[in-house]
């Protein structure tokens, strides 16, 4: 039978708006987190990224929150442009640094002029 | 255009073709990898390559065949391809040892028609 694809999970948010976007891992041993960022036609770009030590980092309009308890990862983008509309991915890497990454599914973010 | 240049950008393929994709990065990075990307499904991972030995094999069909002639360029030999192989497929790069995340490359848009 036909096979049917997974829905990805979507956010829209209006210009100007914060979004938040989560992700959920299951490694508790993966020392290193990244967030990627998809747009139509490319290839994933890196954002921003964490290491299990620390539970927050900031970048240029970005903040990744990790809460290793519920091992929880979430990427914070701070008013939200049009620009910002893409797939987002977060990506685990487990406990060497041989180790490779693991991806998620992905979110879809629409922002709303 | 990013450290990891992937040609060609699009290839459409009768199931009979035998075709190649391209991956070159600029980074000197000492891994390349090859991924698949479906519509609506997570990166899936094809293959590894660490200093140019394959180190993981993915359980992907023997229609694939990749080639590492040195630890800048990724090859991805396609023969007898199925209509369900059609995919974005992404190579992407990193330097291992060093915790660092992966260069995507911008992907081969792939249809078996």
């Amino acid at each position: 039978g036909e096979s049917v694809g997974l829905h990805l999970p979507t956010l829209s948010v209006q210009e100007g708006d914060n979004s938040i976007i989560n992700c959920a891992y299951s490694n508790s041993a993966s020392d290193y987190f990244i967030w990627y960022k998809q747009e139509s036609g490319k290839g994933p770009q890196f954002i921003i990224d964490i290491r299990s030590n620390m539970d927050k980092r900031q970048g240029q309009r970005v903040t990744v929150l990790l809460n290793k308890t519920v091992k929880h990862l979430s990427l914070q983008i701070a008013a939200t442009q049009p620009g910002d509309s893409a797939v987002y991915f977060c990506a685990e890497r487990g406990g060497t640094s041989y180790g490779k990454l693991t991806f998620g599914q992905g979110t879809i973010l629409t922002v709303h002029p | 255009e990013t450290g990891v240049t992937q040609t060609p950008r699009h290839l459409v393929m009768g199931m009979t073709n035998k075709k190649s994709l391209k991956c070159e990065q600029h980074l000197g990075h000492n891994a390349m990898y090859w991924y698949k990307q479906s519509a609506k499904k997570p990166l899936e991972l094809m293959f590894v390559y660490n200093f140019k030995e394959q180190t993981e094999n993915n359980s992907v069909p023997s229609r694939f065949s990749p080639e590492c002639p040195n630890s800048s360029h990724l090859f991805l030999h396609l023969h007898t391809l199925q209509p369900e192989d059609s995919a974005l497929y992404l190579c992407a790069s990193s330097q291992m040892g060093t915790g660092y995340g992966y260069t995507f490359g911008s992907g081969t848009r792939l249809t078996v028609v």
